[in-house]
């Protein structure tokens, strides 16, 4: 069955970086576009990136101003989210999820928290 | 990238019907069938209800279903129950590229 396991989330002060690991499992990794959503405390959802099967194909939500990069290497079926340049207003739970064809959200790992705070 | 307009909170009593709408524009609701809805209980991951603007994944009770009219998508809940208590989300791909969620409504059975 998919599963995806998110990592990496923790407590990191204003301006600092974190590296969000995401493993999949269940499905032929390189055949799907992958996508970050976060969601703040008591806040709705959010999307945050999104990128292809290959890797070339990647896109950013505009407030995020080029702080983030996402990545992936399908040959450790792992999706990752850097974070750079980090800012209060980043404290969420950050999603790594799995794209259909027609661009639903099919699978959801459960999450990893990220506070920013000082 | 603006959110998709939710109302904030919708409710109805045990067996009562309810809709949820989602307004965007011709660049994102309106512009494409790639419409889907999603249910959150607190504390847990989102959970696709809806894709496709009206399809149901298998497992999904057919007391949910979806619709779409101009740049307005809506979320029907028929017969609610006490477990359809949470937050729905409606979620669309744009005309951009980009991805683009709703406000969120939370949905009160009462």
């Amino acid at each position: 069955q998919v599963q995806l396991v998110e990592s990496g989330g923790g407590l990191v002060k204003p301006g600092g970086s974190l590296r969000l690991s995401c493993a999949a499992s269940g499905f032929i990794f390189s055949d799907f576009y992958m996508i970050w959503i976060r969601q703040a405390p008591g806040k709705g959802l959010e999307w945050v990136s999104y990128i292809n099967g290959g890797g070339g194909d990647i896109y950013y939500a505009d407030s995020l101003k080029g702080r983030f990069t996402i990545s992936r290497d399908n040959a450790k079926n792992s999706l990752f989210l850097q974070m750079n340049s980090l800012r209060d207003e980043d404290t969420a739970v950050y999603y790594c999820a799995r794209v259909g064809s027609t661009w639903f959200i099919n699978y959801w790992g459960q999450g990893t928290l990220v506070t920013v705070s000082s | 990238q603006s959110a998709l307009t939710q109302p904030a909170s919708v409710s109805g009593s045990p067996g009562q019907s309810i809709t949820i709408s989602c307004t965007g524009t011709s660049s994102d609701v309106g512009g494409y069938k790639y419409v889907s809805w999603y249910q959150q209980h607190p504390g847990k991951a989102p959970k696709l209800m809806i894709y496709d603007v009206s399809n149901r994944p298998s497992g999904v009770s057919n007391r949910f279903s979806g619709s779409k009219s101009g740049n307005t998508a809506s979320l029907t809940i028929s017969g609610l129950q006490a477990e359809d208590e949470a937050d729905y989300y409606c979620y669309s791909y744009t005309s951009s590229s980009t991805v683009v969620f709703g406000t969120g409504t939370t949905v009160t059975v009462l």
